[in-house]
């Protein structure tokens, strides 16, 4: 399967404690997005990279917050001290860039409790 | 801002006729609109996309979808609905000055009874 893969799927934390996602996007694609969806609700845009520059970020995202994508490849998102508010679904898309019209391929995502 | 809304929260079909999944858009300069759709445990699907050109787009599916430019609309559609259809539908609109950040709609359930 050369879709984008997402791991772990499913996350267990307690409040307070720092979480880490890792994306792989389809080999070639240069743009890796990262979005976060809760339930009853479409996904948000969380930011954005091409190759491994990280071009745009949401006001969502706060200082807890931090995404890499050091080699242009895979990407980390990391949740420092987490909140029961950032249980919800972290959701990972790549594509090929062209223009503003590229289309973007969805992982699984990785499921967050914050308990 | 960008902004989308998808009307209905739900649309409920027969088998075998045709759907319409309302979805509204708010954009400052030209749109890229873009259909999802996402299955139980599964991540979301590609359907189809609006970039320019000619108004009625075809994609996966049978699914199609017809932009108004006029109306700021972008309706996905298909002629018969199947019981497999039944899923949640997501619209989602970019434009470039808002940057490359993609706005999705909050979801259409959409249930086709046999």
């Amino acid at each position: 399967d050369t879709g984008v893969s997402q791991d772990p799927r499913h996350k267990i934390t307690k409040r307070g404690q720092n979480v880490t996602f890792r994306c792989d996007p389809i080999s070639e694609h240069n743009r890796l997005y990262w979005y976060r969806q809760t339930l009853g609700q479409g996904p948000e845009f969380l930011t954005y990279f091409q190759n491994e520059a990280q071009l745009e970020k949401s006001r969502l995202l706060s200082d807890r917050f931090s995404a890499e994508r050091p080699k242009g490849s895979f990407s980390t998102l990391e949740i420092q001290r987490t909140e029961q508010g950032d249980s919800a679904m972290y959701l990972c898309a790549s594509s090929l860039a062209s223009g503003g019209s590229d289309t973007q391929y969805f992982g699984p995502g990785t499921r967050l409790t914050v308990l | 801002a960008q902004s989308v809304a998808q009307p209905e929260d739900q649309v409920n079909v027969a088998e075998g006729n045709p759907l319409t999944v309302k979805c509204t858009y708010s954009v400052s300069g030209n749109p890229y609109l873009f259909w999802y759709v996402q299955y139980p445990n599964r991540g979301l699907q590609f359907l189809l996309k609006y970039i320019t050109g000619d108004n009625l787009v075809k994609g996966s599916y049978g699914f199609e979808a017809e932009f108004n430019k006029s109306q700021t609309s972008f309706h996905l559609k298909k002629p018969s609905a199947l019981v497999s259809d039944s899923a949640l539908y997501f619209c989602a609109v970019r434009d470039l000055t808002g940057g490359f950040k993609t706005i999705f709609g909050a979801g259409t359930r959409l249930f086709v009874k046999a």
